[in-house]
């Protein structure tokens, strides 16, 4: 069952801008994670923020948890053409050997 | 490190067949995980080894099943294949006690 709920669903910029998406999810968590997937191909793990952190950079990328309204946002700024592709947050519960729930995503375009 | 890999990359098959699918972890990596990704239901986790035991399983028939070897590599098997078994299915390694997943390219199934 999908958890993680991405908002928007598709999100249009122009290069240079900052995007900004969206995910909620259901239940407790041990950890948030954010992938990118090019055109349908594997998915390429982005961050890892854990349940008791509030914030984290990695280069473009700046990732925010929210564990009393359960969402997270992904900042990515300055964004490249390269960029597009679709971002999906992914929950994990448990003791670690559940497996990942993902959300269905927000398709990224950017206009170069 | 070669990352992780998949194959074969694209199958089609025709309904009531059965397929295997494999996947070899990244060296080092004890624990893979197999997912599910179509337009209708996104990414679903199907199954989780760890030292060629199953540690957790999804929501899904008893007609998917999967192993692993002492090796790490992995194989997932779809028996009886129905039309709505066309999807990405992706594999994902981790260390042990970690908790980022590395994904391969998928393999693209596509029944008849």
């Amino acid at each position: 069952s999908q958890q993680g709920e991405e908002d928007p669903q598709a999100l249009s910029i122009q290069e240079g801008e900052n995007a900004t998406m969206n995910c909620s999810y259901k239940t407790s968590i041990n950890n948030l994670q954010w992938y990118r997937q090019n055109s349908g191909r594997g998915l390429v793990h982005l961050i890892l923020i854990r349940s008791n952190e509030r914030e984290k950079h990695s280069g473009r990328l700046r990732v925010t948890l929210d564990t009393s309204k359960k969402s997270s946002s992904l900042l990515i700024t300055a964004s490249r053409a390269a960029d597009t592709a679709s971002y999906f947050c992914a929950t994990q519960s448990g003791g670690g050997a559940d497996g990942l729930t993902f959300g269905k995503g927000t398709h990224l375009i950017i206009q170069p | 490190k070669a990352g992780v890999t998949q194959t074969p990359r694209y199958l089609i098959k025709t309904r009531g067949q059965q397929v295997t699918l494999s996947c070899s972890p990244i060296s080092g990596h004890r624990s893979v995980s197999w997912y599910q990704q179509t337009p209708g239901q996104g990414l679903q986790f199907l199954f989780e080894y760890f030292s060629e035991t199953q540690r957790n399983k999804g929501n899904f028939p008893g007609r998917f099943s999967g192993r692993q070897f002492s090796n790490s590599r992995s194989e997932m098997n779809v028996s009886t294949l129905e039309l709505g078994d066309s999807a990405l299915y992706l594999c994902a390694s981790r260390l042990a006690g970690g908790e980022t997943q590395y994904f391969g390219p998928g393999t693209r199934l596509l029944v008849l």
